[in-house]
């Protein structure tokens, strides 16, 4: 089952602070977030992985609550090149799924 | 690494045309991803392969789609016979592990007429 992302838009002045959330109904086993700019392919940021590991870029912060199966990305004092489309997709423990995605957090950063 | 290559990059059929996507992963990564992505349905995985065999193809819409995986260095996408709903971007990923990072291909833009 998809998780579902919010907000769906977010418009921010440079140099503000941003938080995009990811809830599923499935129990998970871990959280991947993706950026996509226009025309290009997903690029990754973080995995966070049940038991509290994190893999990803060291600028980026998230969170992930295992008993909610939410997790939160949070951009601090946003660069233009933070624009595009955030996506979260999730795994599922104990199976062999692959990851399913939401559908997206248009950011968009404005000088 | 050049990393993931696809082909083509464009590509545009007619409705009940055959078409094949192409993908090379990233050298010694052991997963490969078939994704879809379009405007209402968002990045959907169709189809992954671990070491060359197919594990979750449950997101493959219908029978038309079929994927494969000959060898480590090469896959395929395969829509026989293509209709305009099939019009998408299809990406190819691979990563090293099936929770680590997956690296994207720059996708197929498939158009249908």
């Amino acid at each position: 089952q998809q998780p579902v992302q919010s907000p769906q838009a977010v418009i921010l002045r440079e140099g503000e602070d941003a938080v995009i959330n990811c809830s599923s109904s499935k129990a998970l086993y871990s959280v991947h977030w993706y950026r996509q700019k226009h025309g290009e392919a997903p690029v990754f940021l973080m995995i966070l992985l049940k038991g509290g590991e994190q893999k990803g870029h060291e600028k980026i912060s998230a969170s992930f609550n295992e008993k909610k199966q939410q997790s939160s990305l949070y951009l601090t004092a946003s660069q233009l090149s933070y624009s595009g489309t955030y996506f979260c997709g999730t795994l599922s423990g104990g199976g062999a799924d692959g990851l399913t995605f939401g559908k997206g957090t248009h950011l968009i950063i404005q000088p | 690494d050049a990393g993931v290559i696809q082909s083509p990059r464009h590509e545009v059929t007619e409705m009940g045309q055959e078409v094949t996507l192409r993908c090379k992963p990233i050298s010694g990564h052991d997963y490969l991803f078939w994704y879809r992505q379009t405007m209402m349905r968002g990045l959907e995985l169709l189809i992954y392969f671990n070491n060359n065999v197919p594990i979750d193809d449950s997101g493959m819409p219908e029978d038309r789609f079929s994927a494969k995986m000959p060898n480590a260095s090469f896959s395929t996408l395969k829509i026989q016979p293509s209709e305009p709903r099939d019009s998408a971007v299809y990406f190819c990923a691979s990563s090293g592990q099936l929770y680590n990072e997956q690296f994207f291909g720059p996708g197929t833009r498939l158009t249908v007429l």
